[in-house]
This record gives structure tokens, C-alpha cells and sequence, in this order.
């Protein structure tokens, strides 16, 4: 079946740049996400890249997919200490049905 | 414009009661989501409406759950009767069918089974 995965924690110096990396299963994936959860609150959709592209960015984030390696990683530049939360690669085909990683928690530090 | 909308926020309920979580999509959209966050199992899909109808049920865990969507702007997911195991924070989410892959998600309802 579908599977997504993702490296737990990261810890980062405010300033630096973030790369939180993702790996997925399923060879029929269209649209890869990633979505942030800060502490109490829903997922925020940051960003997503469809399948036939290799690279997207949107200021300071950054998506390249490796459909070939079926990875996934979204590079924060400047991270800064609102930048904080956990981190949700997803994944779906044309029905919209999101499979979702364990999520990666990016700690951000002064 | 307002997001997705849950209710309630937090419900603490005593095993063995019925509980009802309430979602209003972002209007316009018509595919609605309802996802369950736990700590061992992550962010799971529950069950999806597109046009107000059920697609996919495959992920409610058990005839405890059940789902509606008695009109484009509001569904409901009740558990009857609840476990402390369901304790969990349930989203919805929505979506249009034009940008079906772009899913907004509500706040979330924290559920708390004693």
C-alpha cells in the first residue's frame, strides 16, 4: 500500500537553512504537500508540487522531487524561530485522498 | 473569507457516551474530508464526501463511526458509543473540484474519552 516517510526532528540555528526530507511509495502519486502544524492548531497548506516537476519555489521555500528515488524535500531558507512546528509531507493521486508522513518536528534555535 | 469551521473545539465525554463533531466547509468547495490525528498513528483519512455523498469509508475504524453530509455546508461525524481510544483531534478538511488538491483544514476538535 501507499506509504510516506519522514525523519522525526530536526534542529536548526535560526538563520540557517532548513532542508526536512520525505520519501514515498506509490509510483502513481500526482501531488506531493507539505503541510505545517504548529502546537494546537490544523494543518496549513505551505506548498505542493505536481508530479511532472522537478522543482518549485515559493520565497523561501523550496520543493524538489525526485520522481526517479520517489523523494521529497522542502528546504526553508533563513529559518527563523516562527518556523517551529511539525512538518507533513503528503502525498495523493487524482482523487484528492492525502496519504500523510509521520511528520518531521523542526526545532528552531535562537 | 473564513476557513473551515469545527465544532466544538474540545469535548471531554465519559466512555460508553455518544459524541457529535461538527464541520462547515469553506463555501464553495465540495469535497469535504474527515482525518484522525493520534499519536501512534499519525494523521489517518476517515472518510471523504464529494457533492455530499460518501466516496470512500474506508478508513472509519468501526460501525461506531458513522458520517453525514446532509447538505454542502455542514457535516457531521458521531461516535456511538464512544472508547477511550478514540481519543483523539479529528479535522476537516475541504476542497473544490477545480483545485481538488489544494485541502484546507479546520482547527480540529480535541476529543478526550474518560
Amino acid at each position: 500500500g501507499e506509504d510516506v516517510e519522514q525523519s522525526l526532528f530536526l534542529s536548526v540555528r535560526e538563520g540557517d537553512s532548513s532542508v526536512i526530507n520525505c520519501t514515498y511509495t506509490d509510483s502513481s502519486s500526482t501531488y506531493l504537500y507539505w503541510y505545517k502544524q504548529e502546537p494546537g492548531a490544523g494543518l496549513q497548506l505551505l506548498t505542493y508540487i505536481f508530479s511532472n516537476m522537478d522543482m518549485k519555489q515559493d520565497q523561501r521555500l523550496t520543493v524538489l522531487l525526485n520522481k526517479k528515488d520517489k523523494h521529497l524535500s522542502l528546504r526553508i531558507a533563513d529559518t527563523q524561530t516562527g518556523d517551529s512546528a511539525i512538518y507533513f509531507c503528503a502525498e495523493s493521486s487524482n482523487t484528492g485522498k492525502l496519504i500523510f508522513g509521520q511528520g518531521t518536528t523542526l526545532q528552531v534555535k535562537p | 473569507d473564513a476557513g473551515v469551521i469545527q465544532s466544538p473545539r474540545h469535548e471531554v465525554t465519559e466512555m460508553g457516551q455518544e459524541v457529535t463533531l461538527r464541520c462547515k466547509p469553506i463555501s464553495g468547495h465540495n469535497s469535504l474530508f474527515w482525518y484522525r490525528q493520534t499519536m501512534m498513528r499519525g494523521l489517518e483519512l476517515l472518510i471523504y464526501f464529494n457533492n455530499n455523498v460518501p466516496i470512500d469509508d474506508s478508513g472509519m475504524p468501526e460501525d461506531r463511526f458513522s458520517a453525514k453530509m446532509p447538505n454542502a455546508s455542514f457535516s457531521t461525524l458521531k461516535i456511538q458509543p464512544s472508547e477511550p481510544r478514540d481519543s483523539a483531534v479529528y479535522f476537516c478538511a475541504s476542497s473544490s473540484d477545480i483545485r481538488f488538491y489544494e485541502q484546507y483544514f479546520g482547527p480540529g476538535t480535541r476529543l478526550t474519552v474518560t
